[in-house]
């Protein structure tokens, strides 16, 4: 079992509608969770965090987090067709800084 | 600005030879990370960094070296060892002793190797 794992996608996406993706995690002692935005050939971008359960609203970007059920999700509102990149979900590792990242989620986002 | 950079943004490589990636942060971020990321991957860790003068293995470091003599550079050295290096280098920092600890990433370094 991976560590951090992702639905590869593609996951399609109308513009204007939501996109939904999940991650789940195999470490219960998990604290942290992030979700990272990389478009084609560029380094990732941090856009979410969060560490307590429930939900993290930023602009049109939630974060959902569920310690017991090992999920932390994000949801993408109004989705635009430069919202179309690959997603990473990272989750912290011991004590402090050590990140395992899943695979990544492409989402394409059609006009 | 702060920010993190590498140089170069393309490097090839011959087989046999060592070349040196380069990173600075001017964000006065105590703690750097290299990762690899192959397509279609996640990023794999192959060396971080909490303090000057101190470093520690990552997931993948079989190949690779570091150094950490100043706070804002974090060079990696990837070595003749290591057999498949062709990659996309990404070097992070972030704060050290934070719940959240966010990392940030420089443009990233694409190696090729000939």
């Amino acid at each position: 079992q991976k560590e951090v794992e992702q639905n590869s996608g593609p996951l399609s996406v109308p513009e204007g509608a939501i996109a939904s993706l999940n991650c789940t995690y195999s470490d219960r002692g998990s604290q942290s969770f992030f979700w990272y935005r990389q478009y084609s050939g560029k380094s990732p971008e941090l856009i979410m965090s969060i560490y307590s359960n429930g939900d993290k609203e930023d602009g049109r970007f939630t974060a959902q987090l569920n310690k017991a059920s090992q999920y932390v999700s994000l949801l993408i509102r109004d989705s635009q067709p430069s919202d179309s990149a690959t997603y990473l979900c990272a989750v912290k590792r011991g004590s402090w800084g050590k990140l395992q990242f899943g695979a990544g989620t492409q989402v394409v986002v059609t006009p | 600005d702060g920010g993190i950079t590498q140089s170069p943004k393309y490097l090839f490589r011959k087989e046999g030879q060592n070349v040196t990636l380069s990173c600075e942060q001017n964000l006065n971020h105590d703690a750097m990370y290299w990762y690899r990321q192959d397509p279609g991957q996640g990023l794999r860790l192959i060396y971080y960094s909490q303090i000057v003068n101190d470093f520690q293995k990552g997931d993948i470091a079989e190949g690779y070296s570091v150094s950490r003599e100043k706070k804002e550079s974090f060079p990696l050295t990837v070595t003749s060892a290591q057999k498949n290096p062709t990659a996309f280098y990404l070097c992070a920092s972030s704060d050290r002793d934070r719940l959240v600890n966010e990392q940030f990433f420089g443009p990233g370094t694409r190696l090729t190797v000939l």
